[in-house]
């Protein structure tokens, strides 16, 4: 199970672009890469998932390179709301075991 | 998109008692059920995993008798943390996949207080 490596912290003012890299030297080809956003005293939520070059949904983009060892979650405009812990997962997600092992995360700290 | 409940959402228990966590999929069918704990100010970790039907595979260092774990539906898993103690004071996770793999989807999670 590929394990990843976060930043433990940043800090970013609102409206700004915020990107956290993750880097992931070990994943497999199977492997996909997906970010949770996580709130205190609640569940990791869903943020957005992806396997290679760019994905882009309506809350964030994913980029990855084409040696897949890195992804980098971009968040546009930030708010004061996305203030949270961001973690990122790689793993297979057909297979049950894996996905499972959650990194320290990234703690966002968005700031007026 | 999917949904995954957690019932009750915080619990407090005298030490020595048992407490028993419920998981449903509201609205999709898991056939693979997993249980995390998170301290304060630390990330998930995986307890156990658990498959509609037969027994859950545990993590390394979790007791299996102290943390008892039901998957019996499609729809429904359980944890019962038995003879509680305060160190087992935790926030208590669970995900569900559904029938196709794919994403993980999480529930809310129970704030469990041993006092």
């Amino acid at each position: 199970l590929a394990k990843t490596t976060q930043p433990i912290s940043m800090d970013s003012y609102e409206g700004q672009e915020v990107n956290i890299t993750c880097s992931h030297n070990n994943i497999a080809t199977n492997d996909y890469i997906t970010w949770y956003q996580q709130f205190p005293s609640q569940g990791p939520r869903f943020i957005i998932q992806g396997y290679k070059t760019k994905v882009t949904n309506e809350v964030a983009s994913l980029f990855i390179p084409a040696d897949r060892k890195s992804s980098t979650l971009s968040l546009p405009r930030v708010s004061l709301s996305d203030t949270a812990v961001y973690y990122c997962l790689v793993g297979d997600g057909d297979n049950a075991g894996n996905m499972l092992t959650f990194g320290g995360g990234t703690r966002l700290m968005v700031k007026p | 998109g999917a949904v995954v409940s957690q019932h009750p959402s915080r619990v407090i228990c005298k030490s020595g008692t048992s407490v028993k966590i419920e998981c449903r999929s509201l609205d999709f069918q898991a056939t693979t059920m997993f249980w995390y704990r998170q301290f304060p100010k630390q990330s998930l970790m995986l307890m156990a995993t658990s498959n509609e039907g037969s027994k859950a595979t545990y993590e390394q260092g979790v007791e299996k008798d102290k943390f008892l774990i039901n998957h019996a539906s499609l729809t429904l898993s359980t944890l019962t943390v038995t003879s509680a103690h305060p160190e087992d004071s935790s926030f208590y996770i669970c995900s569900a996949k559904g029938l196709a793999g794919g994403e993980q989807y999480f529930g809310p999670g129970t704030r469990l207080t041993v006092t």
